[in-house]
């Protein structure tokens, strides 16, 4: 069946320091890939998301990118700062079903 | 323009009660879903209805029904709540079709005693 996996669950890193998040995705038909904020107690928010014709995006201090052939994505966050703990979900589109990962939380060390 | 809108916002059951979760969207989109969120399991998807008049089970369906009133409503009902149902549901909807986000509501917290 689909699958989204998604590493790792946590993630410490320094401020100023960058952050990388791995999915990786069962279905070749999956051809839409978002990426989710979510802080305490709130719903998920939209951060960026990329499409299966495109192999890198980028908004300011975030980018994905996504391999086709290995069927992963990733998430890179730069210049990290505290406003960037949270938890961070993957997800895949997969005909009209999006399946997600079960999240990474992200804690920037002062 | 409210987005998507989940009533209520927080319910105590008891064990064996039954309930309807509410979620109301006013986007005009197609396609809409239900989602619980436990600690450490990230969102699964219990229904999805990609237009209205369908829906399809997601991963975890069992002892669940759910409800595609009309194009703007989707109803997620619990006919006999059992603890493991504690939780916290998402309703979602999306533009069908299209390589396009969710957008979701604030969710409704759950407890099931």
């Amino acid at each position: 069946g689909e699958n989204v996996e998604q590493h790792p669950s946590t993630l410490s890193v320094q401020e100023g320091d960058s952050a990388v998040i791995k999915c990786t995705y069962s279905d070749s038909a999956s051809n839409y890939f978002p990426w989710y904020k979510q802080e305490l107690g709130k719903r998920p928010q939209l951060i960026i998301d990329i499409r299966s014709n495109v192999g890198e995006k980028k908004d300011q201090r975030i980018a994905v990118t996504l391999n086709k052939t290995a069927k992963h994505f990733s998430l890179h966050i730069t210049e990290t700062q505290p406003e960037d703990s949270a938890v961070y979900f993957c997800a895949a589109l997969i005909y009209d079903k999006i399946i997600f990962g079960k999240g990474t939380r992200l804690h920037i060390l002062p | 323009n409210a987005g998507v809108t989940q009533t209520p916002k927080f319910q105590v059951l008891k064990t064996g009660q039954s309930m309807t979760l509410q979620c109301a969207q006013d986007m005009n989109h197609n396609s809409m879903y239900w989602y619980r969120q436990d600690p450490g399991m990230g969102l699964r998807l219990i229904y999805y209805s990609a237009s209205e008049g369908t829906t399809d089970k997601g991963e975890v369906p069992n002892g669940y029904n759910v409800s595609r009133l009309n194009k703007r409503e989707f109803s997620l009902r619990l006919e006999s709540a059992a603890p493991s149902q504690t939780s916290v549901y998402f309703c979602a909807s999306r533009i069908l079709g299209g390589m396009e986000p969710q957008h979701f509501g604030d969710g409704t917290r759950l407890s099931i005693l």
